[in-house]
């Protein structure tokens, strides 16, 4: 069955350093999410392509975050430079195309943890 | 745009008891509704949805009815197992345009053998 993959799992790091994230979705699907689930609470979308382009990052913080999809595949989440306040999980889904009612599929997440 | 109140957890229910989680939802027009659980370890997964009004989604043994004159979705399941200790996550979907997904806070249900 395919998933969504995602690396590192675990990060750890120290304020004012650069991370990245990947995120490889399911084959075919056009859309990618990126969440971010702080401990406790309900993941928070922080960015969605529709293909290699972005339709929502309303709650992106733009300072600090970027996020590309280059060739409508794979996609990098990165955060520069890092604060404590990032400490979280982050999230990567991808769908077929972003319509209604549409399954999201989950990777595993990836653990941040800034010191 | 949509905002969900879910009920708190933790929530601890004896093997084979009846379960309820409430959810209610706020959002203009008429919003596709999911539940996603997280399994310990695990990634979020959906559950069950229902895209109109009086629908009832199902798996598992876990349904939930789309009530639009309550906005509520409240998930129930008449006799928990052990295997369904997770975490679960009431979501509405804002309609038209590209699909946005609402997270509630989550519910964590503990089934004790």
């Amino acid at each position: 069955e395919a998933e969504v993959a995602q690396s590192p799992r675990y990060k750890i790091t120290e304020k004012s350093q650069a991370v990245a994230f990947w995120c490889d979705p399911i084959s075919g699907h056009a859309t990618l999410y990126w969440y971010r689930q702080i401990l406790g609470q309900g993941p928070e979308l922080l960015v969605q392509f529709q293909d290699e382009s972005v339709v929502d990052d309303s709650q992106l913080p733009k300072d600090r975050f970027s996020a590309e999809r280059l060739k409508g595949v794979d996609s990098t989440l990165k955060i520069q430079p890092a604060e404590l306040g990032d400490s979280a999980m982050y999230l990567c889904a991808s769908s077929l195309g972003g319509v209604q009612a549409e399954t999201q599929y989950f990777g595993p997440g990836t653990r941040l943890l800034v010191l | 745009g949509n905002s969900v109140t879910q009920m708190e957890g933790p929530v601890t229910l004896s093997e084979e008891a009846f379960l309820t989680i409430n959810c209610t939802y706020t959002a203009t027009g008429y919003p596709s509704l999911f539940w996603y659980v997280q399994y310990p370890g695990e990634g979020l997964q959906l559950l069950l949805k229902a895209t109109k009004a009086d629908d009832k989604g199902s798996n598992k043994g876990f349904e939930a009815t789309y009530r639009k004159e309550t906005t509520s979705f409240h998930l129930e399941k008449g006799s928990v197992q052990v295997s369904d200790s997770a975490v679960y996550f009431c979501a509405p979907a804002s309609p038209g345009g590209y699909q946005k997904v609402t997270f509630g806070t989550g519910t964590k249900l503990q089934v004790i053998p």
